[in-house]
């Protein structure tokens, strides 16, 4: 079946570092792709999206490229802060009867100022 | 602020207790779903419902029980649950299920059962 896998957490990096987050998908057919990230204490909220090969999603300083050849859809940040703390999860969309999000397993993401 | 909202925020519950679980959201969307979110797995898709017709139930025990009266409410009704069904119950809702729309997140029930 469809599936999601992150770098394993937890990942700590000091302000200003720069961010990467691995995601690789398996999936039949051409997914939808997502970042979604949540904050202590709170739900997830959708971060980026990109639905075909190349697009590239951007938000809050934040980016992801849709890479069809090597299924992936890593997350980068060029300079992180304190409030970027979070933990963060990859997704995509897949069609079996209704719209299904997989989700990967998410990784904390901790920022020392 | 992501116009969906859960009520309580946090729960303790007992094996033998009954309780429920609310979910309302205010986007005028047609779709809403049940994730569970335990420590150290990935979220777990419980139920999604279209214009109030359940349309997924991923092998979830029958002491989970959900109704969707309308398109804007959603609960889950608990009972007789077990220690390991304590986790993080999220609500979220979409456009609808037959497209690539986002699907937008209320905070969470924090479940505890004693």
């Amino acid at each position: 079946g469809d599936s999601v896998t992150q770098m394993e957490g937890p990942v700590t990096l000091s302000e200003e570092a720069f961010l990467t987050i691995n995601c690789t998908y398996t999936a039949t057919g051409y997914p939808s792709l997502f970042w979604y990230v949540q904050y202590p204490g709170e739900g997830l909220q959708l971060l980026l999206k990109a639905t075909k090969a190349d697009d590239k999603g951007s938000n809050k300083g934040f980016e992801a490229t849709y890479r069809k050849e090597t299924t992936s859809f890593h997350l980068e940040k060029g300079s992180v802060q304190v409030s970027d703390s979070a933990v963060y999860f990859c997704a995509l969309i897949t069609f079996q009867g209704a719209q299904k999000l997989v989700f990967g397993q998410g990784t904390r993401l901790t920022i020392n100022p | 602020e992501t116009g969906v909202t859960q009520t309580p925020r946090h729960l303790v519950m007992g094996m033998t207790n009954k309780k429920s679980l609310k979910c309302e959201q205010h986007l005028g969307h047609n779709a809403m779903y049940w994730y569970k979110q335990s420590a150290k797995k990935p979220l777990e898709l419980m139920f999604v419902y279209s214009l109030e017709e359940r349309v997924e139930n991923n092998s979830v025990p029958s002491r989970f029980s959900p109704e969707c009266p309308n398109s804007s409410h959603l609960f889950l009704h608990l009972h007789t649950l077990q220690p390991e069904d304590s986790a993080l119950y999220l609500c979220a809702s979409s456009q609808d299920t037959t497209a690539t729309y986002e699907q937008y997140f209320g905070p969470g029930t924090r479940l505890t059962v004693t």
